[in-house]
């Protein structure tokens, strides 16, 4: 089962990057690793997906190292509006049984 | 995300009595996803459907029942409502991995459905 481990929570200031790791010491060779983020009383939002070294995209950037069994998050820049759980998935593609999005990390951007 | 959409978004029901709650996607999605989350915590996976004919039970898939009359629709019910089903409850819908242009299995979400069980 690979299951992850985050931070279940973190503080940050505006203007500040933020840097969340997640721990998934099982994942498997085809697994990819997601990210989604979700704000209070709505559905969670992808926002980042990766297999391996560095993604970045308009909102995040997703560092991988070799071995796989962790993986970062990382905001550049937050604002109050980044405020919101986030959450490291991996997901085994062929045993939905085991989709497992966990408690995520509770990020407070404070002024 | 308005391409998922949800019926009821809040519902007030007593012990015992049935409940279904209701998802509808133009997505054009084949898989869907009922989850639950309880206040404080992830959420968790009810049932999910790879296709019309395809029911699966997902990780705490007692005290529920799910329906794909269509591509489009899933609807989950809850045939004698308890209390400690109150709950936040999500629809989600993705493409199967390597499909289009989304990432592997994106799920994309409902507005939720906020199930009070008195």
């Amino acid at each position: 089962l690979a299951k992850t481990t985050q931070p279940i929570s973190m503080d940050s200031y505006e203007g500040q990057e933020v840097n969340i790791t997640c721990s998934h010491n099982n994942i498997a060779t085809n697994d990819y690793i997601t990210w989604y983020q979700q704000f209070p009383s709505q559905g969670p939002r992808f926002i980042i997906q990766g297999y391996k070294t560095k993604v970045t995209n308009e909102v995040a950037s997703l560092f991988i190292p070799a071995d796989r069994k962790s993986s970062t998050l990382s905001l550049p820049r937050v604002s109050l509006s980044d405020t919101a759980v986030y959450y490291c998935l991996v997901p085994p593609p062929y045993n939905f049984n085991k989709f497992y999005f966990g408690s995520g990390t509770k990020l407070n951007v404070k002024p | 995300d308005a391409d998922v959409t949800q019926t009821p978004r809040n519902r007030i029901t007593k012990t015992g009595k049935r409940i279904m709650l209701e998802c509808s996607q133009t997505k054009g999605h084949d898989r869907m996803y009922w989850y639950r989350q309880d206040p404080g915590l992830g959420l968790r996976l009810i049932y999910y459907s790879f296709d019309v004919k395809d029911i699966n039970k997902g990780e705490i898939s007692d005290g529920y029942s799910v329906s794909r009359q269509a591509q489009a629709k899933f609807s989950l019910s809850l045939e004698s409502a308890i209390p400690n089903q109150t709950a936040l409850y999500f629809c989600a819908t993705s493409v199967a991995g390597g499909e289009g242009t989304d990432p592997a299995d994106t799920q994309y979400f409902g507005p939720g459905t906020r199930l009070t069980v008195l």
